[in-house]
């Protein structure tokens, strides 16, 4: 089965640029999507197809794909940009799921 | 806007069926174009794609699920559920229901289940 590995965490400055990655073999030729989460909260998307955002979304999100990474920036990180991000492909007519980014905003 | 609301029993005992109905506002699940589908996550876990549906009742499961998830649909009722069956512990989670293909752009709140005698 296909899988997705994320860092278990990433840190970030407040008003710096986060990149959170997702590895998959050959990644780069399948669709990413991305979903951030907050405590008690339904995950939102916030990337799909790559690098397209969801109207309501800050354009400071933004995603990239190729080879065997995929990549969510994050620029000019916010306090309320701390979340768990997680990435999504779909492999054999199945969804799978990154283990998950938690974001920390320093 | 289309909203999505999860309801069902929030404990079962072990080895018996849980059960969970997704209701579908802001938008019809007969209008086609959309997989409606279930996703879990156990409790500071990831998350876990269980299965989808379409309107015209054709199904998908996790593979390592499937021998025990059943997913159907009331259009009627503009609904969709969700039949685990011999759950122990491990299938504790909070269930979300959503809305496909592909990626999910919009989500029910969840409900917490319990496994528990």
């Amino acid at each position: 089965s296909y899988e997705l590995t994320q860092p278990l965490s990433v840190s970030v400055a407040l008003g710096q640029t986060a990149r959170i990655t997702c590895g998959g073999n050959n990644i780069g030729s399948k669709n990413v999507h991305w979903y951030q989460q907050k405590p008690g909260q339904a995950p939102v998307l916030v990337i799909y197809r790559d690098s397209n955002r969801p109207s309501g979304i800050p354009e400071r999100f933004s995603g990239s794909n190729s080879g065997n990474t995929a990549t969510l920036t994050i620029s000019r990180a916010q306090a309320g940009d701390e979340a768990d991000y997680y990435c999504q492909v779909w492999d054999s007519s199945t969804a799978v799921f990154g283990g998950g980014t938690k974001l920390t905003v320093l | 806007q289309v909203q999505l609301q999860e309801s069902g029993p929030g404990l079962v005992k072990p080895s018996q069926t849980l059960s969970l109905t997704c209701t579908v506002s802001g938008g019809s699940i007969s209008s086609g174009g959309y997989y409606w589908s279930w996703i879990r996550q156990h409790p500071g876990k990831g998350l876990e794609w269980i299965g989808y549906i379409y309107y015209s009742g054709s199904t998908y499961y996790n593979p390592s699920l499937k021998s025990r998830v059943t997913i159907s649909v009331d259009t009627s009722k503009n609904q969709f559920s969700l039949k685990l069956s011999s759950v122990t512990a491990a299938d504790t989670a909070v269930y979300y229901c959503a809305r496909g293909p592909y990626y999910y752009d919009y989500w029910g709140q969840g409900t917490l289940v319990t496994v528990s005698s």
